[in-house]
């Protein structure tokens, strides 16, 4: 596929579990971004990636947030002991470099948490 | 803090008008700027872009303004479309150094026919 691609689309879980979503981005983009977005907000920052390291992750609310990327491509974030509060869409987003501007979002993957 | 901020939550335009959304940002030292469309149950698509050592850049039906000096941006949509109606959001960089884009809460364009 010519864009980013994310899985699960829909996931539902209970408070507690385990859960991982995986992101796979565009072909040739070295930076790679996660985002979380609550109903009626904007994305709001997470944590990227330039290859296979995180660049940046001080947008991870606390340490139940892991996100890695062993390969320089695809990559998955976990959430441990998920908790109500982290019911949100991910959005994940590719760029060819982390200064090359644009920015090309999924269609995210919404987590329920019941 | 940083923050990026819209003027109006809700937009409503006729059909064939032009439409206008505008943008806050705080943060001075911002070296670029977005606006992306999301349509309900999507990812945000970006619309266009532009540097801070731009005021005015275009696309197809789009223009962005950059106003540094009063830290203002608005995205312009010409002949507005019934296919327009969706969530706009200005994001802005804090620097070249880093990757990081910072929301808005975004303004709903609905178009009427």
């Amino acid at each position: 596929g010519a864009g980013v691609s994310q899985t699960p689309s829909n996931k539902v879980t209970e408070k507690g579990k385990y859960v991982e979503l995986r992101c796979d981005p565009i072909s040739g983009h070295t930076a790679l971004y996660w985002y979380r977005q609550s109903l009626g907000q904007g994305p709001e920052f997470l944590i990227y990636f330039q290859g296979t390291g995180a660049a940046d992750d001080s947008g991870l609310p606390n340490d139940r947030f892991f996100a890695v990327r062993p390969e320089g491509s695809v990559s998955t974030l976990k959430i441990q002991r998920t908790e109500r509060g982290d019911s949100a869409v991910y959005l994940c987003a590719s760029s060819l470099t982390y200064n090359t501007d644009t920015q090309y979002f999924g269609p995210g993957t919404r987590l329920t948490v019941l | 803090g940083e923050s990026v901020g819209l003027h109006l939550p809700t937009l409503s335009v006729q059909e064939g008008d032009n439409s206008i959304i505008n943008c806050a940002y705080s943060n001075s030292a911002s070296d670029y700027f977005i606006w992306y469309k999301q349509e309900s149950g999507k990812g945000p698509q970006f619309i266009i872009d532009i540097r801070s050592n731009m005021d005015k850049r275009q696309g197809q039906r789009v223009t962005v303004l950059l106003n540094k000096t009063v830290k203002h941006l608005s995205l312009q949509i010409a002949a507005t479309q019934p296919g327009d109606s969706a969530v706009y959001f200005c994001a802005e960089r804090g620097s070249s150094n880093t990757g990081k884009l910072i929301f808005g809460q975004g303004t709903t364009l609905q178009v009427k026919p």
